[in-house]
């Protein structure tokens, strides 16, 4: 009965490397968002993924952001070449699909860039 | 650009009190869902409303969806320390995307 799992829960990265998010769905969902969350800036919408798809990466940034979600395995959100300002909580949530909006969310992977 | 706006903004009571928050929009949606964020995690879903002046009771927590579907407000009666928290409200639009539109939050501080 597991629920959203996102890894890792804190994550270190020095300015220039790469950030690697991992997201697994809850059991029988296939939609998958990603929301960046700062704390004066509320839950902002990065990308929403179906399985193999991007259906909207309007919130995502158009450099050094990728997201997939691959037929097997979790959905990545890489961050390439981090900055300072890519500092923040970011939240994986998933629902069933089209007929259903309800999200559950994870718990969120904390990133510092040093 | 769809928008949801919530207030207050913050919200500092103390144990025992009523208290009622809002979430408003000019803009219509399918359906609108109240999420309570505590501080380290993710946001968890409380409830979700779909019809408009439709009112869900969870416990002391009631949620009203406006008859135009445009805004929706959450009371709490007797407020307890352990509803402090971020209540955050999300609204989705039709069609295929889903994609929720979030309101940043009212955080409640119920002090004890």
């Amino acid at each position: 009965n597991a629920g959203v799992m996102q890894n890792p829960r804190h994550l270190v990265r020095r300015r220039g490397q790469e950030a690697r998010l991992r997201c697994s769905p809850m059991k029988g969902h296939s939609h998958v968002y990603w929301y960046r969350q700062l704390p004066e800036e509320g839950l902002k919408f990065m990308v929403y993924l179906q399985k193999e798809n991007i259906i909207d990466e309007s919130g995502m940034p158009k450099e050094r952001f990728s997201a997939e979600f691959p037929k097997e395995g979790p959905s990545i959100l890489r961050i390439q070449q981090v900055v300072r300002g890519d500092s923040a909580a970011y939240f994986c949530a998933s629902s069933q699909g089209p007929g259903n909006t309800e999200a559950f969310f994870g718990q969120g992977t904390r990133l510092t860039v040093v | 650009t769809q928008l949801l706006e919530q207030s207050p903004q913050f919200l500092s009571i103390q144990e025992g009190e009523n208290l009622t928050v809002y979430c408003n929009s000019s803009s219509v949606f399918s359906s609108l869902q109240w999420y309570r964020q505590e501080p380290g995690e993710g946001p968890v879903l409380l409830v979700t409303v779909v019809t408009g002046g439709e009112v869900k009771k969870l416990k002391r927590l009631t949620f009203q969806f406006g008859d135009a579907r445009k805004d929706s407000s959450l009371h709490i009666t007797a407020a307890q320390p352990g509803d402090t928290g971020l209540y955050l409200c999300a609204g989705a639009g039709a069609g295929n995307n889903r994609k929720l539109i979030w309101g940043l939050g009212t955080s409640l501080a119920v002090n004890p």
